[in-house]
């Protein structure tokens, strides 16, 4: 069964550090992986794509994201976090053609001053 | 561009009362999702369109739940008769055939069933 795990509900980090927000998969066949975050009162908003080539896929507002097919991982990054960053990001795996989302069940960060 | 409307934003209802939530998709935007998203997980799909037919409805709950997309653009989502576990919000999604990889969220309905 195809599955998404964020294994943190939240994640700590002061301003100017590094963050990484853990996501792994599990999928028959090549994955197709996102990242959303979703602000307070607000939808989700889309961040960034793993569909196929590079295995490290740059996102929106410095985000990144490394691929990695051995450990079946999709983890998020950014390299100098804002206090603005403090939000809920969800990890999700596309399930078929129809381009149906399963998504996992969200990371807190909060980025401290 | 304008992105996904959403309305009500808010709805306060008792057991065994009738609800509805009205999304206006981005225009253009061929498929639509409606997704179900309690406290303290990730979104699950409730259903999706592509223009007005269904394309999957195997997870939402048909002894109670509804959705139309008559024309293809708008659509609405009905409860009737909500349970209290139906509190959540609910977000509507669309998507266009030339970007299919990405979806555009509302700002979702937070329902409280009391």
């Amino acid at each position: 069964a195809q599955s998404v795990a964020q294994p943190e509900d939240q994640v700590n980090v002061a301003e100017g550090n590094p963050l990484t927000v853990k996501c792994t998969y599990s999928v028959s066949g090549n994955p197709y992986l996102f990242w959303y975050v979703q602000y307070p009162n607000r939808g989700l908003q889309f961040l960034l794509k793993y569909i196929t080539g590079d295995n490290l896929v740059k996102g929106s507002y410095g985000f990144e994201a490394e691929f990695n097919k051995s450990q079946t991982s999709f983890h998020l990054k950014k390299p100098s976090a804002l206090v603005s960053d403090s939000a809920l990001y969800f990890c999700a795996l596309r399930m078929d053609s129809s381009y149906k989302l399963i998504f996992g069940s969200g990371t807190r960060l909060l980025v401290r001053p | 561009e304008a992105g996904v409307a959403q309305s009500p934003r808010y709805k306060i209802i008792e057991k065994r009362q009738s609800v509805a939530f009205w999304c206006n998709p981005i225009s253009g935007h061929a498929t639509l999702y409606w997704y179900q998203q309690i406290l303290g997980q990730g979104p699950k799909l409730l259903i999706q369109f592509q223009n007005n037919g269904v394309v999957d409805d195997s997870q939402l709950p048909k002894d109670r739940f509804s959705a139309e997309r008559l024309k293809g653009v708008d659509s609405t989502l009905k409860i009737q008769p909500a349970k209290l576990e139906d509190s959540a919000v609910y977000l509507c999604a669309s998507r266009s055939n030339a970007r299919a990889y990405e979806q555009y969220f509302g700002p979702g309905t937070r329902l409280t069933v009391t």
